[in-house]
């Protein structure tokens, strides 16, 4: 069964560096998104994308954050100036009409 | 107050009980989900529906659209079953999924 997969599993950054989190959606799928889970928190809408754009954002999506679809597979997300409350699983998901959410990436900001 | 609420938030049951974890939200929706969250963080979706009713192996989900409710229902519940269950709403004309705090189950033999 196809799956959304995610790399790295677990990322450890320093402040102030940028992190590129990378996910590869389910191959015939035209939604993408973004979503951070802070530990012990809910999960919460970052960002979704369609058509080569972003087709909405929450307050959490600011300047700091970005996103791309570099190729025909991969979909990215950096975050550049990593603070410590940047600290977060960060799940990816994709969708034709149901989303498919894959494993998350762990980022530690040390 | 949270617009997705569900209840409750952790569950304890033996092995072989019928499980029934609630979902209630205040806003207009297209649709909801169930998710499920494995310990090690992973999320899978179980169910997205809009109205009724739907089944998959033991797990079913209902909703009412009137009442703003839906409920996932675990038949013959098994220690793999013990996870994080979520509730998700979809509101009309926009992507973002709002998320309940979830509910924790954990299954004992």
């Amino acid at each position: 069964e196809p799956e959304v997969t995610q790399t790295p599993s677990h990322q450890v950054t320093q402040m102030g560096q940028e992190v590129i989190l990378r996910c590869v959606p389910i191959s015939n799928h035209l939604y993408f998104y973004w979503y951070r889970q802070i530990l012990g928190q809910k999960v919460e809408f970052l960002v979704s994308f369609y058509n080569n754009e972003i087709s909405e954002k929450s307050e959490i999506f600011d300047d700091q954050f970005s996103v791309e679809r570099p190729d025909g597979s991969n979909f990215t997300l950096k975050i550049r100036s990593t603070k410590l409350e940047d600290s977060a699983m960060y799940f990816c998901a994709s969708s034709v009409v149901e989303q498919y959410f894959g494993p998350g990436t762990r980022l530690t900001v040390t | 107050k949270n617009e997705v609420e569900q209840s409750p938030q952790n569950l304890t049951a033996q092995e072989g009980e019928f499980i029934t974890i609630n979902c209630s939200y205040s806003v207009g929706i297209s649709a909801l989900h169930w998710l499920q969250q494995h310990p090690g963080g992973g999320i899978v979706s179980l169910f997205m529906l809009s109205s009724g009713k739907k089944k998959h192996g033991r797990l079913i989900a209902t909703i009412n659209i009137q009442e703003k409710h839906s409920s996932l229902h675990i038949t013959a519940s098994h220690p793999r079953d013990s996870a994080v269950y979520i509730c998700a709403a979809l509101p009309p004309n926009t992507d973002k999924l709002i998320f309940g705090t979830g509910t924790r189950l954990q299954v004992f033999p």
